[in-house]
Protein backbone atom coordinates (compact mmCIF):
# COMPACT_ATOMS: atom_id res chain seq x y z
CA UNK A 1 0.00 0.00 0.00
CA UNK A 2 1.11 3.66 -0.52
CA UNK A 3 2.65 5.25 2.59
CA UNK A 4 2.16 8.56 3.77
CA UNK A 5 3.14 11.34 1.71
CA UNK A 6 4.45 14.09 2.39
CA UNK A 7 6.04 17.51 0.68
CA UNK A 8 8.21 19.17 0.29
CA UNK A 9 11.34 16.74 1.47
CA UNK A 10 13.23 19.75 2.04
CA UNK A 11 13.08 23.95 2.42
CA UNK A 12 15.23 26.75 3.50
CA UNK A 13 13.64 30.12 4.04
CA UNK A 14 14.66 33.27 6.15
CA UNK A 15 13.39 34.35 9.58
CA UNK A 16 9.80 35.76 9.21
CA UNK A 17 9.03 34.00 5.95
CA UNK A 18 5.89 31.95 5.72
CA UNK A 19 5.84 28.30 5.00
CA UNK A 20 3.53 25.73 4.41
CA UNK A 21 3.62 21.71 4.21
CA UNK A 22 1.50 18.69 2.72
CA UNK A 23 0.42 16.13 3.70
CA UNK A 24 -1.62 13.36 2.31
CA UNK A 25 -2.10 10.28 4.92
CA UNK A 26 -3.00 6.85 3.91
CA UNK A 27 -5.81 6.25 2.19
CA UNK A 28 -8.92 5.45 4.65
CA UNK A 29 -7.26 6.34 7.70
CA UNK A 30 -9.14 8.82 9.37
CA UNK A 31 -6.41 10.08 11.99
CA UNK A 32 -3.81 12.13 11.27
CA UNK A 33 -0.92 13.97 13.42
CA UNK A 34 1.77 16.62 12.79
CA UNK A 35 5.12 15.93 14.73
CA UNK A 36 8.18 18.24 15.20
CA UNK A 37 11.16 16.80 15.37
CA UNK A 38 14.18 18.50 16.84
CA UNK A 39 17.94 17.16 15.22
CA UNK A 40 18.38 15.23 18.09
CA UNK A 41 15.45 14.49 19.47
CA UNK A 42 12.52 12.04 19.74
CA UNK A 43 9.57 13.31 17.59
CA UNK A 44 6.83 16.11 19.52
CA UNK A 45 2.88 16.43 18.71
CA UNK A 46 1.65 19.30 17.66
CA UNK A 47 -1.75 18.88 16.50
CA UNK A 48 -4.07 15.52 15.87
CA UNK A 49 -7.13 15.35 13.54
CA UNK A 50 -9.39 12.88 13.52
CA UNK A 51 -11.50 13.49 9.95
CA UNK A 52 -11.57 17.13 9.92
CA UNK A 53 -11.91 18.01 13.43
CA UNK A 54 -8.97 18.77 15.84
CA UNK A 55 -8.59 16.31 18.71
CA UNK A 56 -5.48 18.04 20.61
CA UNK A 57 -3.31 21.12 19.46
CA UNK A 58 -2.63 21.94 22.82
CA UNK A 59 1.08 21.94 22.17
CA UNK A 60 0.91 23.88 18.76
CA UNK A 61 2.01 27.28 19.28
CA UNK A 62 -0.74 28.96 17.88
CA UNK A 63 0.49 32.59 17.08
CA UNK A 64 2.40 31.13 14.69
CA UNK A 65 1.73 27.70 13.23
CA UNK A 66 -1.59 26.63 11.70
CA UNK A 67 -2.45 23.27 10.54
CA UNK A 68 -5.99 22.37 8.76
CA UNK A 69 -7.71 19.04 6.99
CA UNK A 70 -10.50 20.61 5.45
CA UNK A 71 -11.62 17.86 3.48
CA UNK A 72 -10.68 14.73 6.09
CA UNK A 73 -8.12 13.76 3.99
CA UNK A 74 -4.80 15.79 3.40
CA UNK A 75 -3.53 18.04 5.47
CA UNK A 76 -1.49 21.36 5.53
CA UNK A 77 0.86 23.01 8.67
CA UNK A 78 1.87 26.63 7.84
CA UNK A 79 3.98 28.77 10.19
CA UNK A 80 3.68 32.40 9.88
CA UNK A 81 6.41 34.26 10.54
CA UNK A 82 9.16 31.27 10.80
CA UNK A 83 11.88 31.60 13.64
CA UNK A 84 14.90 30.17 13.96
CA UNK A 85 14.16 28.04 16.48
CA UNK A 86 11.58 26.24 13.74
CA UNK A 87 14.27 24.29 11.89
CA UNK A 88 13.74 20.76 12.70
CA UNK A 89 11.94 17.53 10.64
CA UNK A 90 7.92 17.84 10.29
CA UNK A 91 6.69 14.57 10.28
CA UNK A 92 2.98 13.52 9.28
CA UNK A 93 1.62 10.22 10.65
CA UNK A 94 -1.86 8.69 10.27
CA UNK A 95 -3.69 6.03 11.51
CA UNK A 96 -6.89 4.03 10.78
CA UNK A 97 -8.65 5.21 14.01
CA UNK A 98 -7.63 6.81 16.71
CA UNK A 99 -7.92 3.18 18.67
CA UNK A 100 -5.24 0.14 18.83
CA UNK A 101 -4.08 1.01 15.83
CA UNK A 102 -0.25 1.73 14.69
CA UNK A 103 0.62 5.21 13.84
CA UNK A 104 2.52 5.04 10.26
CA UNK A 105 5.04 8.24 9.50
CA UNK A 106 5.91 10.22 6.18
CA UNK A 107 9.48 11.00 5.36
CA UNK A 108 8.96 14.23 6.71
CA UNK A 109 9.73 17.87 5.21
CA UNK A 110 13.35 19.24 6.79
CA UNK A 111 13.16 22.69 7.41
CA UNK A 112 16.05 25.21 7.82
CA UNK A 113 15.50 28.66 9.26
CA UNK A 114 17.93 30.99 8.20
CA UNK B 1 1.87 15.59 31.16
CA UNK B 2 3.55 12.14 30.37
CA UNK B 3 7.63 12.82 30.21
CA UNK B 4 9.30 9.64 28.35
CA UNK B 5 13.27 9.37 29.61
CA UNK B 6 15.18 7.21 27.32
CA UNK B 7 18.63 5.93 28.26
CA UNK B 8 21.48 5.26 27.19
CA UNK B 9 21.88 8.43 24.20
CA UNK B 10 24.01 6.11 22.38
CA UNK B 11 25.29 2.12 22.13
CA UNK B 12 27.95 0.63 19.96
CA UNK B 13 28.00 -3.06 20.74
CA UNK B 14 29.50 -5.74 18.43
CA UNK B 15 27.82 -8.04 15.93
CA UNK B 16 26.20 -10.51 17.33
CA UNK B 17 25.88 -9.28 20.77
CA UNK B 18 22.73 -8.13 22.52
CA UNK B 19 21.09 -4.48 22.96
CA UNK B 20 19.14 -3.02 25.79
CA UNK B 21 17.24 0.15 25.54
CA UNK B 22 15.69 1.23 28.74
CA UNK B 23 12.54 4.14 29.02
CA UNK B 24 10.38 5.26 32.16
CA UNK B 25 7.39 7.36 31.86
CA UNK B 26 5.57 9.42 34.32
CA UNK B 27 2.18 8.97 33.71
CA UNK B 28 1.07 5.83 35.31
CA UNK B 29 -2.49 6.25 32.75
CA UNK B 30 -0.23 5.01 29.70
CA UNK B 31 -1.29 2.21 28.58
CA UNK B 32 0.75 1.92 24.64
CA UNK B 33 4.16 1.85 24.72
CA UNK B 34 5.88 1.35 20.82
CA UNK B 35 9.06 1.11 19.76
CA UNK B 36 10.34 3.24 16.31
CA UNK B 37 13.46 2.64 14.17
CA UNK B 38 14.26 5.52 12.37
CA UNK B 39 17.55 5.16 9.99
CA UNK B 40 19.49 8.36 8.77
CA UNK B 41 17.27 10.53 6.67
CA UNK B 42 14.34 8.06 6.77
CA UNK B 43 10.78 7.96 8.79
CA UNK B 44 10.20 6.37 11.68
CA UNK B 45 9.14 2.57 11.75
CA UNK B 46 7.12 0.87 14.27
CA UNK B 47 9.31 -2.24 15.16
CA UNK B 48 7.37 -3.74 18.38
CA UNK B 49 4.71 -2.28 20.54
CA UNK B 50 3.19 -3.34 23.45
CA UNK B 51 0.00 -2.96 25.43
CA UNK B 52 -0.20 -2.68 29.45
CA UNK B 53 -2.08 -6.08 29.92
CA UNK B 54 1.20 -7.71 29.08
CA UNK B 55 4.56 -7.92 30.54
CA UNK B 56 6.71 -8.92 27.47
CA UNK B 57 6.50 -9.49 23.65
CA UNK B 58 9.12 -11.19 21.15
CA UNK B 59 9.13 -11.23 17.46
CA UNK B 60 12.37 -12.88 16.39
CA UNK B 61 14.97 -10.81 17.34
CA UNK B 62 13.63 -8.14 19.25
CA UNK B 63 11.74 -8.26 22.78
CA UNK B 64 10.15 -5.88 24.51
CA UNK B 65 9.49 -6.16 28.52
CA UNK B 66 7.23 -3.69 30.61
CA UNK B 67 7.20 -2.93 34.03
CA UNK B 68 3.75 -0.93 35.15
CA UNK B 69 4.72 -1.06 38.42
CA UNK B 70 8.06 0.70 38.07
CA UNK B 71 6.97 2.38 34.61
CA UNK B 72 9.87 1.38 33.11
CA UNK B 73 9.63 -0.70 29.61
CA UNK B 74 12.91 -2.22 27.90
CA UNK B 75 13.64 -3.16 24.63
CA UNK B 76 16.18 -6.22 23.97
CA UNK B 77 18.01 -7.21 20.55
CA UNK B 78 19.81 -10.02 20.63
CA UNK B 79 22.18 -11.62 17.50
CA UNK B 80 22.32 -7.51 16.64
CA UNK B 81 23.65 -7.28 12.73
CA UNK B 82 25.06 -4.25 11.07
CA UNK B 83 21.45 -3.29 9.50
CA UNK B 84 20.47 -2.97 13.22
CA UNK B 85 22.51 0.22 13.32
CA UNK B 86 19.99 2.87 13.68
CA UNK B 87 18.09 5.65 16.34
CA UNK B 88 15.55 3.72 18.22
CA UNK B 89 12.66 5.79 19.86
CA UNK B 90 10.46 4.77 22.91
CA UNK B 91 7.31 6.17 23.23
CA UNK B 92 4.28 6.15 25.26
CA UNK B 93 0.32 6.89 24.76
CA UNK B 94 -3.07 6.72 27.11
CA UNK B 95 -6.39 6.48 26.39
CA UNK B 96 -7.75 5.91 23.05
CA UNK B 97 -6.14 9.42 21.27
CA UNK B 98 -2.96 7.35 20.28
CA UNK B 99 -0.85 10.61 20.95
CA UNK B 100 2.88 9.71 21.32
CA UNK B 101 5.11 10.99 23.71
CA UNK B 102 8.58 9.98 22.54
CA UNK B 103 11.73 9.47 24.45
CA UNK B 104 14.98 11.37 23.12
CA UNK B 105 15.97 8.88 21.27
CA UNK B 106 19.08 6.23 21.27
CA UNK B 107 21.67 5.71 18.53
CA UNK B 108 22.50 2.42 18.20
CA UNK B 109 25.90 1.30 16.36
CA UNK B 110 26.37 -2.20 15.61
CA UNK B 111 30.41 -3.32 14.61
CA UNK B 112 31.00 -5.69 12.49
Amino acid sequence: EAGVAQSPRYKIIEKRQSVAFWCNPISGHATLYWYQQILGQGPKLLIQFQNNGVVDDSQLPKDRFSAERLKGVDSTLKIQPAKLEDSAVYLCASSLNQGNTEAFFGQGTRLTVV
Amino acid sequence: GENVEQHPSTLSVQEGDSAVIKCTYSDSASNYFPWYKQELGKRPQLIIDIRSNVGEKKDQRIAVTLNKTAKHFSLHITETQPEDSAVYFCAASKGSARQLTFGSGTQLTVLP
